[in-house]
């Protein structure tokens, strides 16, 4: 099984909607990262969280919103998505300051 | 804040070539260094890291880096291009510290194409 897993993998939704990534790990880790990925532009940090009652903002924090259920649960939700925001979302996770373990993404397209 | 710079957003070899891909990037503490691969439809694979360890590093896949402090560079080589070695690549640098340690920053990618 991965040790990171995303869903859904692919998701069409309309502007306005409200949708919510889902990011899980078996790694152990306390650190957890969403970024966004857009041709050109390399990833995006966008929320991080290095355990359940830490939660930080990354670069574009605009317009988004996560939650960490758990030490393996890290959530991240639009709550009205826009066009914008149509991009490839990948959570990862980290133990310290060791390289990071990415799950395989979600592809969002906001109409 | 750190910065990564990847020159050249597409580079293109044939099979059995050299395959250089440059990275510089911004840091006023020594940093800690990643190359990723992001093959299509996939997430990001770790080919290799330098953490103050020795300045060439060896990776996956035939790959390595070489850390060179005096030109704040960490360019990815590998001696001989494979068809299978078509993918984007990505530089990224840890962050310096404080809260924030551990952070990584991107650089904008490379995509690598392999001609027969």
């Amino acid at each position: 099984d991965a040790d990171v897993t995303q869903t859904p993998r692919n998701r069409i939704t309309k502007t306005g909607k409200r949708i919510m990534l889902e990011c899980s790990q078996t790694k152990g880790h306390d650190r957890m990262y969403w970024y966004r990925q857009d041709p050109g532009l390399g990833l995006r940090l966008i929320y991080y969280s290095f355990d359940v009652k830490d939660i930080n903002k990354g670069e574009i924090s605009d317009g988004y919103s996560v939650s960490r259920q758990a030490q393996a649960k890290f959530s991240l939700s639009l709550e009205s998505a826009i066009p914008n925001q149509t991009a490839l979302y990948f959570c990862a996770t980290s133990d310290f300051r060791d390289e990071q373990y990415f799950g395989p993404g979600t592809r969002l397209t906001v109409t | 804040a750190q910065s990564v710079t990847q020159l050249g957003s597409h580079v293109s070899v044939s099979e059995g070539a050299l395959v250089l891909l440059r990275c510089n990037y911004s840091s006023s503490v020594p940093p800690y260094l990643f190359w990723y691969v992001q093959y299509p439809n996939q997430g990001l694979q770790l080919l290799l890291k330098y953490t103050s360890a020795a300045t060439l590093v060896k990776g996956i896949n035939g790959f390595e880096a070489e850390f060179k402090k005096s030109e704040t560079s960490f360019h990815l080589t590998k001696p001989s291009a494979h068809m299978s070695d078509a993918a984007e690549y990505f530089c990224a640098v840890s962050d310096e510290g404080g809260t924030s340690y551990g952070k990584l920053t991107f650089g904008q990618g490379t995509i690598l194409t392999v001609h027969p």
